[in-house]
């Protein structure tokens, strides 16, 4: 059974540049989480979706960034314009919500991450 | 507030040891679930373990145990008799009913086993 799946890998790019990174969660999934990873701040969530609409994106570092997600099986973060700022390790990760009460597994799994540099 | 404290940031311990990674958390929620991922040095994040506040009972797996204790807030990790391969950086993290799906990560232990 395939994993979450993220694209592409690494990225690299220029100031400026727009940069479209891509998940397809597990299929089956309701729920989608963005993360950004770095050495000073850690694991931060940008965002997350439940049911493909987007619950909270309270952690969208500015309005550079953005997330859809079209469908249940694809979703998309863009940063435009891009900064030497935003390099980082973008995550992915989906799980399966029920209702709290019917001992939902809200286990998060996570794609292998897009290392993204931007010079 | 941070609401899961990895209070270790770096360990490093000699193959075979035992070592035991802490976690603290932070919650005013009587419904709620804790994790612990590893993240090995290629990257990915690895699910290892999930606990609901309802389930005390430690869990053995392994050379892998988790230690839940609610009435210090602790959900701490073990490992018996360290190997080079459980070299990574391990997360704890919390989920709450209240505030829905997300988790709250700790800021990870760096462990480091030497052959």
């Amino acid at each position: 059974d395939a994993g979450v799946i993220q694209s592409p890998r690494h990225e690299v790019t220029e100031m400026g540049q727009e940069v479209t990174l891509r998940c397809k969660p597990i299929s089956g999934h309701n729920s989608l989480f963005w993360y950004r990873q770095t050495m000073m701040r850690g694991l931060e969530l940008l965002i997350y979706f439940n049911n493909n609409v987007p619950i909270d994106d309270s952690g969208m570092p500015e309005d550079r960034f953005s997330a859809k997600m079209p469908n249940a099986s694809f979703s998309t973060l863009k940063i435009q314009p891009s900064e030497p700022r935003d390099s980082a390790v973008y995550f992915c990760a989906s799980s399966f919500r029920k209702f709290w009460w019917a001992g939902v597994k809200n286990i998060q799994y996570f794609g292998a991450g897009t290392r993204l540099s931007v010079l | 507030a941070q609401k899961v404290t990895q209070a270790q940031t770096e360990i490093s311990v000699v193959e075979k040891e035992d070592v035991t990674l802490d976690c603290v958390y932070e919650t005013r929620d009587t419904t709620y679930y804790l994790f612990w991922y590893k993240q090995p040095p290629s990257g990915e994040l690895v699910f290892l373990i999930r606990r609901n506040s309802f389930d005390e009972q430690n869990e053995i797996s392994g050379r892998y145990s988790w230690n839940f204790q609610k009435s210090t807030s602790s959900f701490n990790f073990t490992i018996t008799a360290s190997q080079v391969v459980d070299s990574a950086v391990y997360f704890c993290a919390l989920s709450e009913a209240e505030t829905g799906n997300q988790f709250y990560f700790g800021t990870g232990t760096s462990l480091t086993v030497i052959p």
